[in-house]
C-alpha cells in the first residue's frame, strides 16, 4: 500500500531534550516536506527536499534540523525542543514537487513541557 | 504574508445540501490545491487546478478558479455526513513551496 509513514504518532517531552521524528514513503517520491499545524494557523512549511541531500528552508526552519540521505527517508530533528515547538507535524512527498498533489503522513502529535 | 484566506471559517448544512467554500490568495500561482483533513489526521489530496484552467470537476467536487480575483472556490454538491471534515486550500507559487489556508471546518447534519 501507497503510504507515507511517521514515527512516534504521539510524544510528550521536556524542554531541550533531543528528538527525532522519522518520515518514511514507499512511492519512490523525490520530493520531501515537513509542516507543522498550528489552530488558526494551518499548514506551515517547515523544510522541504527535491531530492537526496537536497534541502531547503520553508516558512518557519527555526529550531529545526532535517537530512535526506536516503530517497525514502526524512527525518525531522529537534536539537533542543521548546514549548513552542508543542504542535502536530505532518510529512508529506509527492513525485515532483508541488506541481502535483501531496500524499501526508498521518502526523506526529509533539508536546514539549 | 501570502498565505491563502478561506471563508467561511465554518459552516453548517444539512445532508444533501451543497456547500461552498472560497478560497483567495495574493501573489501569481502556479497550480492551488484542494484538500480535506478529518479531525487531526492527515490530509488527503482532493483536487489540482492550474493556473491555466477554469473550472475543474472529480466526482461531486466542483473547483473553479478566478486568477484575475486571485480566489478559488470548492463546491460539494449532495452533501454526505462523511463529508464531515476541515478542508484547506493551498497555492503553489514555485513549484516546491505550498501555502496552505487556515482552512473551512464543514459540518453535515444527517
Amino acid at each position: 500500500e501507497a503510504q507515507v509513514t511517521q514515527n512516534p504518532r504521539y510524544l510528550i517531552t521536556v524542554t531541550g531534550k533531543k528528538l527525532t521524528v522519522t518520515c518514511s514513503q514507499n512511492m519512490n517520491h523525490e520530493y520531501m516536506s515537513w509542516y507543522r499545524q498550528d489552530p488558526g494557523l494551518g499548514l506551515r512549511q517547515i523544510y522541504y527536499s527535491m531530492n537526496v541531500e537536497v534541502t531547503d528552508k520553508g516558512d518557519v526552519p527555526e529550531g529545526y534540523k532535517v537530512s535526506r540521505k536516503e530517497k525514502r527517508n526524512f527525518p525531522l530533528i529537534l536539537e533542543s525542543p521548546s514549548p513552542n515547538q508543542t504542535s502536530l507535524y505532518f510529512c508529506a512527498s509527492s513525485l515532483s514537487g508541488t506541481q502535483v498533489g501531496q500524499f501526508f503522513g498521518p502526523g506526529t502529535r509533539l508536546t514539549v513541557l | 504574508s501570502q498565505q491563502g484566506e478561506e471563508d467561511p471559517q465554518a459552516l453548517s448544512i444539512q445532508e444533501g445540501e451543497n456547500a461552498t467554500m472560497n478560497c483567495s490568495y495574493k501573489t501569481s500561482i502556479n497550480n492551488l490545491q484542494w484538500y480535506r483533513q478529518n479531525s487531526g489526521r492527515g490530509l488527503v489530496h482532493l483536487i489540482l487546478i492550474r493556473s491555466n484552467e477554469r473550472e475543474k470537476h472529480s466526482g461531486r467536487l466542483r473547483v473553479t478558479l478566478d486568477t484575475s480575483k486571485k480566489s478559488s472556490s470548492l463546491l460539494i454538491t449532495a452533501s454526505r455526513a462523511a463529508d464531515t471534515a476541515s478542508y484547506f486550500c493551498a497555492t503553489d507559487h514555485s513549484s516546491y513551496k505550498l501555502i496552505f489556508g487556515s482552512g473551512t471546518r464543514l459540518l453535515v447534519r444527517p
